[in-house]
């Protein structure tokens, strides 16, 4: 089982939408959890961190569930501009990158 | 934004050549990492290192060798380069401390090996 698991998509959303990807992880020791995004052919770049209580950044809400070991992104109204690949990040003495999910907004 | 810069941003260089991939970060970060990703694809860590004279190998295999002389520089070198080495190489960093453990990543090196 991989230490972290994202579902590649592609999600092809129309605009407004409202979209969800769930990332699970393996280790229950897991420590710091975050959302990555990375536009095509860049580095990935911090979308944002996930806390315990759950945070909200504008139309974008990360939620971190211990019990069940895996963590969410919600992006609401969805913008051309959000299409990117998301990448799940988990930290447990190493940094862990999920595979990352695709999505495509469409217009 | 990161402090964490990557030169050259594009190479294009032949086969048998020794080449070095520089990153450097101005955060005093312990941590640094060598990524290798091609088009479309997911991350492999390649190399890693905890500290000044601390490098690991990472979760994928590589020909390239590190070293970590000092703590802001973390340089990649292929003695021999070759075309399966094209690829793009991100480097990244971060600290110890729970409010300086996100991973930054520099803009990559596009590296291709003809």
């Amino acid at each position: 089982r991989k230490e972290v698991e994202q579902d590649p998509g592609p999600f092809n959303v129309p605009e407004g939408a409202t979209v969800a990807f769930n990332c699970t992880y393996s280790n229950s020791a897991s420590q710091s959890f975050f959302w990555y995004r990375q536009d095509c052919r860049k580095e990935p770049k911090l979308l944002m961190s996930v806390y315990s209580s759950g945070n909200e950044d504008g139309r974008f809400t990360a939620q971190l569930n211990r019990a069940s070991q895996y963590i969410s992104l919600l992006i609401r109204d969805s913008k051309l501009s959000d299409s990117a690949t998301y990448l799940c990040v988990v930290l447990y003495q190493k940094v862990t990158f999920g595979i990352g999910t695709k999505l495509q907004v469409i217009p | 934004e990161a402090d964490i810069y990557q030169t050259p941003r594009y190479l294009v260089i032949g086969t048998g050549k020794k080449i070095t991939l520089e990153c450097s970060q101005t955060m005093g970060h312990d941590k640094m990492y060598w990524y290798q990703q091609d088009p479309g694809m997911e991350l492999h860590l390649i190399h890693y290192s905890y500290g000044v004279n601390s490098t690991e190998k990472g979760d994928l295999s590589s020909e390239s060798t590190v070293s970590r002389i000092r703590t802001e520089h973390f340089p990649l070198t292929l003695e021999s380069a070759r075309p399966s080495h094209t690829s793009q190489y991100l480097c990244a960093s971060n600290g110890d401390t729970w409010s300086t453990d996100t991973q930054y990543f520099g803009p990559g090196t596009r590296l291709t090996v003809l």
